[in-house]
């Protein structure tokens, strides 16, 4: 069964550091997500992304953050200077149709 | 802001008894409504989808929406063990192509042997 992949699985950087989240979505999937989950807290929108360009950013998307679909199958969260409160676990989603949608396992960052 | 709430529990039911989780929503013009497992350190798993008024079944699981209420319930039949996880109430945001889910902080359920 296809399923989304998400590399890393642990990150560890240093506050300041840039780091890239990568993702495979499900392969005839249009329509793809970024949330993060904060330990202990609910599961958090970050951006949607469909037809090579961001449909709908958060809050919590601001210039720091960027997302990328370099090819035909991955798709990149960038943090580029990354703070403390940026550790949590990053999940990336992906959907074919209206309304499903399928997480990956998830990159857990930890920010130091 | 829109809002999903659920009870955070714990929930705790023997093995092989009824479990049921409730969520409300507070965007009346939301479309459609998912349930996700978590397990603890895992990702959100998606156990049922519903979009219309009434009861939709798939194995021991019933999802029950009641849109007039804006209220939204798993029942899990047969509980067993392996059901105990955090159960996540996920709603589609009306308005827009994007369709992000927002959700719920999760209700924690331990099935007890």
């Amino acid at each position: 069964e296809p399923e989304v992949t998400q590399t890393p699985s642990h990150q560890v950087t240093q506050m300041g550091q840039e780091v890239i989240l990568r993702c495979v979505p499900i392969s005839n999937h249009l329509y793809f997500y970024w949330y993060r989950q904060i330990l202990g807290q609910k599961v958090e929108f970050l951006v949607s992304f469909y037809n090579n360009e961001i449909s709908e950013k958060s809050e919590i998307f601001d210039d720091q953050f960027s997302v990328e679909r370099p090819d035909g199958s991955n798709f990149t969260l960038k943090i580029r200077s990354t703070k403390l409160e940026d550790s949590a676990m990053y999940f990336c989603a992906s959907k074919q149709g209206l309304y499903e949608q399928y997480f990956g396992p998830g990159t857990r960052l930890t920010v130091t | 802001q829109k809002e999903v709430e659920q009870n955070s529990g714990p929930l705790s039911v023997p093995e092989g008894a009824i479990a049921s989780l409730n969520c409300t929503y507070s965007d009346r013009g939301s479309q459609s409504f998912f349930w996700y497992r978590q397990y603890s350190g895992k990702s959100p798993e998606l156990i049922m989808s519903i979009y219309s008024n009434g009861d939709k079944e798939d194995g021991r699981f019933t999802a029950q929406l009641n849109k007039a209420s804006q209220y939204v319930s798993l029942l899990i039949r047969d509980s067993q063990p392996s059901d105990s996880a955090t159960y996540l109430c996920a709603v589609n945001e009306s308005g827009g192509s994007n369709y992000k889910l927002t959700f719920g902080k999760g209700t924690l359920l331990t099935v007890n042997p």
